[in-house]
């Protein structure tokens, strides 16, 4: 199985901040990267697929980069209902997995 | 709008069994591959199964291969997830999700979940 790593684990940042989180795979998976944002007692929701294009109806401050092995999502300028855990996903593979999640909270 | 809405989740003993279902509307249900996923209690999201649009193909992650059958009733725009031999560790939310384009393998339309307690 491509294992997804991402850090940090957990980071606090204010409203108005640029934060960036980032993912690593096992073994290369090109741009087979999505990014989903969950926030607590909510599904998942999908960012960002194909490692930087935008989802529809996410906002602008949301953007991904990378390929092959390192992946980053960024947020530009954090508002407050980003506040949230975030996963990456590999889709290179049939057995999809999962980063291990990054907790974003409020300093 | 999408929906996509679970059912079937409760408290089984361990080593029991439980049929989960999702039901799809406002999309042509047989044209998407579907997936299950689960968020267990302090941990992560973990993909646990995938199935093709007529049902063709299907995946399953190692933690329950053999244990867990993905299907689908295309005629009922319902997903099914039957789970047998049921452990403490199965405890979690389960949610169905939509490809977001026919075979690929990133979800744009989740489900609010489902709970399952493994418990004696």
């Amino acid at each position: 199985d491509i294992q997804m790593t991402q850090s940090p684990s957990s980071l606090s940042a204010s409203v108005g901040d640029r934060v960036t989180i980032t993912c690593r795979a096992s073994q290369s998976i090109r741009n087979y990267l999505n990014w989903y944002q969950q926030e607590p007692g909510k599904a998942p929701r999908l960012l960002i697929y194909a490692a930087s294009a935008l989802q529809s109806g996410v906002p602008s401050r949301f953007s991904g980069s990378g390929s092959g092995t390192d992946f980053t999502l960024t947020i530009s300028s954090l508002q407050p209902e980003d506040f949230a855990t975030y996963y990456c996903q590999q889709s290179y593979s049939s057995f999809i997995t999962f980063g291990q999640g990054t907790r974003l909270d409020i300093k | 709008e999408v929906q996509l809405v679970e059912s079937g989740g409760d408290l089984v003993q361990p080593g029991g069994s439980l049929r989960l279902s999702c039901a799809a509307s406002e999309f042509t249900f047989n044209k998407y591959d579907m997936t299950w996923v689960r968020l267990a209690p302090g941990k992560g999201l973990e993909w646990l199964s995938q199935i093709g649009g007529s049902g063709d193909r299907t995946y399953y992650a190692d933690s329950v291969k053999g244990r867990f059958t993905i299907s689908r009733d295309n005629s009922k725009n319902t997903l099914y997830l039957q789970m047998n031999s049921l452990r403490a560790e199965d405890t979690a939310l389960y949610y169905c999700a939509k490809a977001r384009m026919g075979v690929t393998r990133d979800f744009d339309y989740w489900g609010q979940g489902t709970l399952v307690t493994v418990s004696s």
